[in-house]
């Protein structure tokens, strides 16, 4: 079975300038998770889609931040403009949760983000 | 908002010694999941606990939830230089999940 992609793997902007990065879920996997790690930190929820619908977004900034999952598969993730803050790693995780309960999340290898 | 206090924030140890991280929460949790970040890499999914009180084991892993489902903990025994990594509890509240600051072990062989 083939795990959480991302992409790119590293990306190096300066601030004020955009950037989007690419989620593709595990085949089947009805939610998908955007993370923001900064190096030191524990992995901040950023936005939670449940197919295509929105279910939490209420820690992303949303005046710079945006995401969508079009057909309720893969996902993308912008900042524009971008800060010197947002350098971190930015994970996408993929959980198979079909009820109320939360099931294992399998993580993607991330894309590291530095704002010079 | 939901917090999930993790201490300590580091721990290094003699390969063979015991190994411990908790979890704490002021407010009651769900669920709680625990993840292993290796260094470089991506977070890893352990193990989760529903119910109050529960004990699980992995290998040289226990895992435990408090009575009041208000704290976990991660037991080690013997550690290994394959356990170096992060270890990150995750509390669920509700229909929210929230990972904690992490604990970094470090083993010295």
């Amino acid at each position: 079975e083939a795990g959480v992609a991302q992409s790119p793997r590293y990306k190096i902007i300066e601030k004020r300038q955009s950037v989007a990065f690419w989620c593709n879920p595990i085949s089947g996997h009805a939610t998908l998770y955007w993370y923001q790690q900064i190096l030191g930190q524990g992995p901040k929820l950023l936005i939670q889609f449940q197919n295509n619908g929105v279910v939490d977004d209420s820690q992303l900034p949303k005046d710079r931040f945006s995401a969508e999952r079009l057909k309720g598969v893969d996902s993308t993730l912008k900042i524009q403009p971008a800060k010197l803050e947002d350098s971190a790693v930015y994970l996408c995780a993929s959980s198979s949760r079909g009820d109320s309960s939360y099931n294992e999340q399998f993580f993607g290898p991330g894309t590291r983000l530095t704002v010079l | 908002g939901q917090q999930v206090m993790q201490i300590p924030q580091y721990q290094h140890v003699q390969e063979g010694e015991d190994f411990t991280t908790y979890c704490n929460s002021s407010t009651t949790l769900s669920n709680i999941q625990w993840y292993k970040q290796r260094p470089g890499g991506h977070p890893v999914f352990l193990i989760q606990l529903v119910k109050s009180g529960e004990v699980k084991k992995q290998k040289r892993l226990t895992f435990q939830f408090g009575e009041a489902k208000k704290n976990s903990s991660l037991h080690i025994t013997a550690t290994q230089t394959t356990d170096v990594g992060t270890y990150f509890c995750a509390g669920i509240y509700g229909n929210k999940l929230v990972f904690g600051a992490g604990t970094i072990l470090r083993v010295k062989s």
